[in-house]
């Protein structure tokens, strides 16, 4: 149980395209999933709070307009990096959350800008 | 945000090996958890401890959650090469954003 997925689980695009991530909980329902960004060699940074039917919440510096966040229903949730540029290369992680404290962590996507 | 330090940063050791990671905080957590994660993989979760100075056993890992709940630790007796991986201590509070300190990578030589 608690399985959470990604897609895709990478991409490559060009600098100025956008670039949309899926974040699905297959066996649960969560009513709040995060969006997590990490560098090579470094821990995850939470960017934002997804609530599922309102908007998301964003922590300090990330740019909501840049990162817009669509939590449409109580298993999915959208990533969609707008106007890539290669400093938005990393990865991508998303979680849910089943209960008080545990989440439960995708795969990851592997975002490259060119 | 509540800053988690965790040390060592990195560990390289060899099989057979015991070995302790710490997750320390000057903030109190309602919760922590550890996670495991292996590179180009997301976390994932080990264990959550929720009261202070509990003590959770997981095969050849211990973890232990401080008595003021601000403190953490993972032990791994006999490591096997199958332990490598990055060691993450997150904390929550209020809600479920969790707070993850910077890790700790941990290579296990055969």
């Amino acid at each position: 149980g608690a399985v959470v997925s990604q897609h895709p689980s990478w991409v490559i695009c060009k600098s100025g395209t956008s670039v949309k991530i899926e974040c699905r909980s297959l066996d649960f329902q969560a009513t709040t999933m995060f969006w997590y960004r990490q560098f090579p060699k470094q821990s995850l940074m939470l960017m934002a709070t997804s609530n599922e039917g309102s908007k998301a919440t964003y922590e300090q510096g990330v740019e909501k307009d840049k990162f817009l966040i669509n939590h449409a229903s109580l298993t999915l949730s959208t990533l969609t990096v707008t106007s890539a540029h290669p400093e938005d290369s990393s990865f991508y992680i998303c979680s849910a959350g089943t209960g008080l404290y545990e989440q439960y962590f995708g795969p990851g996507t592997r975002l490259t800008v060119t | 945000t509540q800053l988690l330090e965790q040390s060592p940063q990195f560990l390289s050791i060899q099989e057979g090996e015991n070995l302790t990671v710490y997750c320390n905080s000057s903030s109190v957590f309602s919760s922590l958890q550890w996670y495991r994660q292996e590179p180009g993989e997301g976390p994932v979760l080990l264990v959550t401890v929720v009261t202070g100075g509990e003590v959770k056993k997981l095969k050849r890992l211990t973890f232990q959650f401080g008595d003021a709940r601000k403190d953490s630790s993972l032990h791994i007796t006999a490591a096997q090469p199958g332990d490598t991986g990055l060691y993450l201590c997150a904390g929550a509070n209020s809600g479920y954003a969790l707070n993850f300190g910077k890790g700790t990578s941990l290579l296990v030589t055969p």
